[in-house]
């Protein structure tokens, strides 16, 4: 069963201090594993599609890294319009299957 | 009015109530998808229309019951729901039900509350 484990659940930061969030992820063959963003009363917003191991994509302050067995979205000098829940999910080999979501981290950047 | 639109924004209803919730997306796609979200997990689908042909139904209780009348509409009709029911209920669309699904662009949800 393909699964989506992120890490931590909460994660609280000061303005500018740089930081990780976790996604652990076990999938039969991955197509693709996804980032969102989602603030207090909306739907998530994509931000990033990685596909291979050894793939990093940018935004911003936001940097997305891809391994064989994780992902990384690592945020440099955090603002506090930062603040947000970051969602991680999985696509499994082959097409046509949903995506799998993890629980999400809750950041929040105190200014 | 662009991307995605979801109505009500809060629904409050008792155990015997039938209610909708309508979702409305001006992008021009060909796939619109329903989303549950609860405190605490992840994001579960619910359904998933392409070309307004139902293709995903993820052993959801009949008491929620889909309608995508043309590929810019779909509605969830509700009824005899439990307490556990309540939460947050997304709709989403995208280009096409493909291999490259990753764009799924949400609305801002209906937080549902059954008493």
């Amino acid at each position: 069963e393909d699964q989506v484990t992120q890490s931590p659940e909460a994660l609280r930061l000061q303005e500018g201090e740089s930081s990780s969030l976790n996604c652990s992820y076990t999938v039969s063959g991955l197509r693709g594993l996804f980032w969102y963003r989602q603030d207090p009363g909306k739907g998530p917003e994509f931000l990033f599609t990685l596909y291979s191991a050894g793939e990093e994509k940018e935004k911003e302050r936001l940097k997305a890294t891809l391994t064989k067995k994780e992902s990384f979205l690592h945020i440099t000098a955090p603002k506090p319009e930062d603040s947000a829940t970051y969602l991680c999910a999985v696509q499994a080999i082959p097409g046509n299957t949903p995506l799998v979501f993890g629980k999400g981290t809750r950041l929040s950047v105190i200014a | 009015e662009t991307g995605v639109t979801q109505t009500p924004r809060h629904l409050v209803m008792g155990m015997t109530n039938k209610k909708s919730l309508k979702c409305e997306q001006h992008l021009g796609h060909n796939a619109m998808y329903w989303y549950k979200q609860s405190a605490k997990k992840p994001l579960e689908l619910m359904f998933v229309y392409s070309l307004e042909e139902r293709v995903e139904n993820n052993s959801v209780p009949s008491r929620f019951s889909p309608e995508c009348p043309n590929s810019s509409h779909l509605f969830l009709h509700l009824h005899t729901l439990q307490p556990e029911d309540s939460a947050l209920y997304l709709c989403a669309s995208s280009q096409a039900w493909t291999a490259d699904n990753e764009k799924l662009f949400f609305g801002s949800g209906t937080q549902l509350s059954v008493l």
